[in-house]
């Protein structure tokens, strides 16, 4: 059974640097295939991927937020951690960790249930 | 990179058929899968169609979905509508650098 879980600050300042950890458990991040990314919401608005993170530690990134992002993955805690610099209001948003596969269409088959993240002084 | 556009929303009564687009911008559609999720308020999205037309198992196959290139766009049809099946829908793909998603289409059943 595969199943994610976010964790981080609930609340930021501007300008300060979020830092999100996806703990998982059900497969494992050395898999051939297997990756881990990170997707937003906004209240209200869209999903917005955000990165990816493969078996093989190839990394992927949003082209308008690459500057900002950096993923890393622990092999062997089984997590994957997001952060994020200069943090804006506009930042607000509930942040999803999901499972995918290369395998299987980059198909974001599991998804954490998220985590909400706002940016206020 | 290339954006998939989506209507922003959709209604039909319960019962009949209806189908949501899903158009890319650049580059083929064929070329990538597309993926489709449901949204329900309060809740993470969830797959009901990956590599463009299959149904994970417990998806109900009143749930279909196509590629048309001439159009270079995708489709999801959900056929003998439920109330159930009101919610928010997105398509995903994907080229060799990102991941995409499309901007969501709001599927009530009245």
């Amino acid at each position: 059974q595969i199943t994610l879980k976010e964790s981080g600050p609930t609340l930021v300042k501007p300008t300060q640097t979020l830092t999100l950890t996806c703990t998982f458990s059900g497969f494992s991040l050395s898999t051939s295939g297997v990756g881990v990314g990170w997707i937003r919401q906004p209240p209200g608005k869209a999903l917005e991927w955000l990165a990816l993170i493969y078996w093989d530690d190839d990394k992927r990134y949003s082209p308008s937020l690459k500057s900002r992002l950096t993923i890393t993955k622990d092999t062997s805690k089984n997590q994957v951690v997001l952060t994020m610099t200069n943090m804006d209001p506009v930042d607000t948003a509930t942040y999803y960790c999901a499972h995918t596969s290369q395998w299987l269409g980059q198909n974001f088959d599991y998804w954490g249930q998220g985590t909400l993240v706002t940016v206020s002084s | 990179n290339f954006m998939l556009t989506q209507p922003h929303s959709v209604s039909e009564s319960p019962g009949k058929t209806v189908t949501i687009s899903c158009t890319r911008s650049s580059g083929s559609i064929a070329s990538n899968y597309v993926q489709w999720y449901q949204q329900r308020p309060g809740s993470a999205p969830t797959t009901v169609i990956y590599e463009d037309n299959q149904r994970p198992s417990g998806v109900p196959d009143r749930f279909s979905g196509s590629i048309d290139s001439s159009s270079n766009s995708a489709s999801l049809t959900i056929s003998g509508l439920k109330t159930e099946d009101e919610a928010d829908y997105y398509c995903q793909s994907y080229d060799s650098s990102n991941v995409v998603f499309g901007g969501g289409t709001k599927l009530t059943v009245l």
